[in-house]
């Protein structure tokens, strides 16, 4: 089946330092999802993106959807404590269909 | 706007025993989707109902199965418990969209399974 893979699994950085990671598949994707989840809550949406090459800002945060159609990236720039947490990103293949999630980037901010 | 509401949050139960969490969508998403998350891991797809339908089925025993009501909200049971199942259970919603735009899913903050 469809299948998204992170890179990093896990990062642990110096607070200010920027962060980038990405989310690859074999598939070509509609539309490209990043969330974020902290400890003990629900995923929440950061940044859509709907076309190839598109690039798209939240604050500190700046993701791409690549422009062959199967990754994505996420940014962030200058790094604070309350970025920690685990990132998914998640495609859409078809749509109308479900979104099919990676296994996430746990990133750690270290003061 | 109130979000995905789930309940309970935290629910303990005995190995063997049936376990029924419930989820409550956005007003206006038809959609409801179930995720297991277990302990550090990513999230595995369960289920997607719309317009009380279940649409899709991720790779889980069919002992893990639910419903949707008329009024979009969700059920989700699993029956014959086992301790691989302790995880935290998300449901999200959305609308059912067919072209660009679709802004994804809201999440609820989870229900907590212990399974003892």
């Amino acid at each position: 089946g469809q299948q998204l893979n992170q890179s990093p699994q896990s990062m642990f950085i110096q607070e200010g330092e920027d962060v980038s990671m990405n989310c690859t598949s074999s598939s070509i994707f509609n539309t490209w999802l990043w969330y974020k989840q902290e400890p003990g809550e629900g995923p929440v949406l950061l940044i859509a993106l709907y076309k190839a090459g598109e690039l798209t800002s939240n604050g500190r945060l700046t993701a791409q959807f690549g422009i062959t159609r199967k990754d994505s990236f996420l940014n962030i720039s200058a790094s604070i404590p309350s970025d920690v947490g685990i990132y998914f990103c998640a495609g859409q293949r078809n749509y109308g269909q479900n979104f099919v999630f990676g296994p996430g980037t746990r990133l750690s901010v270290l003061p | 706007e109130a979000g995905v509401t789930q309940s309970p949050t935290h629910l303990i139960k005995t190995r063997g025993q049936q376990a029924t969490l419930r989820c409550s969508p956005i007003s206006g998403h038809t959609s409801v989707y179930w995720y297991q998350q277990a302990l550090g891991l990513g999230l595995q797809f369960l289920l997607w109902y719309d317009e009380g339908e279940e649409r899709n089925r991720g790779n889980f025993p069919p002992r893990f199965s639910g419903r949707q009501f008329p009024n979009y909200s969700s059920e989700l049971n699993v029956n014959a418990l086992e301790l691989e199942d302790s995880a935290l259970y998300l449901c999200a919603s959305s609308r059912l969209v067919w072209d660009i735009y679709n802004y994804g899913y809201t999440f609820g903050s989870g229900t907590r399974l212990t399974v003892v």
